[in-house]
């Protein structure tokens, strides 16, 4: 009964491949998140969806698109991959009943690895 | 252009004494401040926030403790334990604006 579980844990690819990310909250939470952490540890966040709306998107190359198909579940798709795109990528979600709650629960993170 | 600076990369305590991590913020707007404990291979934990309107909050081992003057924070563990080891993140936010800004965190490594 994980909270915010994603999947896949570790993906390897190639270059120029398409690749997806997945994330669920059972939290009921309206807001949901993305984080990435580069090889230097920093912790950035990409994008956030509230209640299925996009409602942030930081500086993030449109090869990255997420998409909220419910309130519960954030994909990240990433087209094109490229090697600058190793990472680990981080779903979050907070929030209950339309309160923002700044709380945020993490998912275990996707290793990504663009070889 | 760190919002939120971890100065400290690593930290090294013996068990049952204390441990201080601190935090820097450059962002005036920010007032909300959190925790987050890292586990390798896992992702972060909540551990204990403060808002702007206090300078303390405890909870168990674990107290944070803000000086908005100095816009610094510190997050003290006393008694240290062996399971405390971990990386160690600061975060920050602002009312009606969800999303948080995070230091680089600090590893703190608890000896027996």
């Amino acid at each position: 009964d994980t909270a915010v579980s994603q999947t896949p844990k570790y993906l390897v690819t190639q270059m120029g491949n398409d690749k997806s990310i997945k994330c669920e909250q059972n939290l009921g939470h309206d807001t949901m998140y993305w984080y990435k952490q580069d090889s230097k540890k920093f912790l950035k966040i990409m994008f956030s969806y509230n209640n299925k709306e996009l409602i942030i998107n930081e500086t993030v190359p449109n090869r990255f698109s997420p998409k909220s198909p419910d309130k519960a579940h954030l994909n990240l798709h990433i087209n094109s991959l490229e090697l600058g795109d190793s990472a680990v990528y981080f779903c979050a979600s907070s929030g209950l009943d339309g309160t923002p709650n700044t709380e945020a629960f993490f998912g275990q993170g996707t290793r990504l690895t663009v070889v | 252009d760190q919002q939120v600076k971890q100065n400290s990369p690593s930290l090294s305590v013996q068990e049952g004494r204390i441990s201080i991590l601190n935090c820097d913020y450059t962002n005036s707007m920010f007032d909300y401040f959190l925790w987050y404990k890292k586990y390798p291979a896992e992702g972060p934990t909540f551990l204990i926030s403060i808002s702007s309107i206090k300078d303390k909050n405890e909870d168990g081992r674990f107290t944070v403790f803000l000086n908005k003057s100095a816009k610094h924070l510190s997050l003290h563990i006393v008694p240290s334990q062996p399971g405390d080891s971990a990386v160690y993140f600061c975060a920050a936010t602002y009312s009606g604006y969800s999303t948080l800004t995070f230091g680089k965190g600090t590893m703190l490594l608890v000896s027996p």
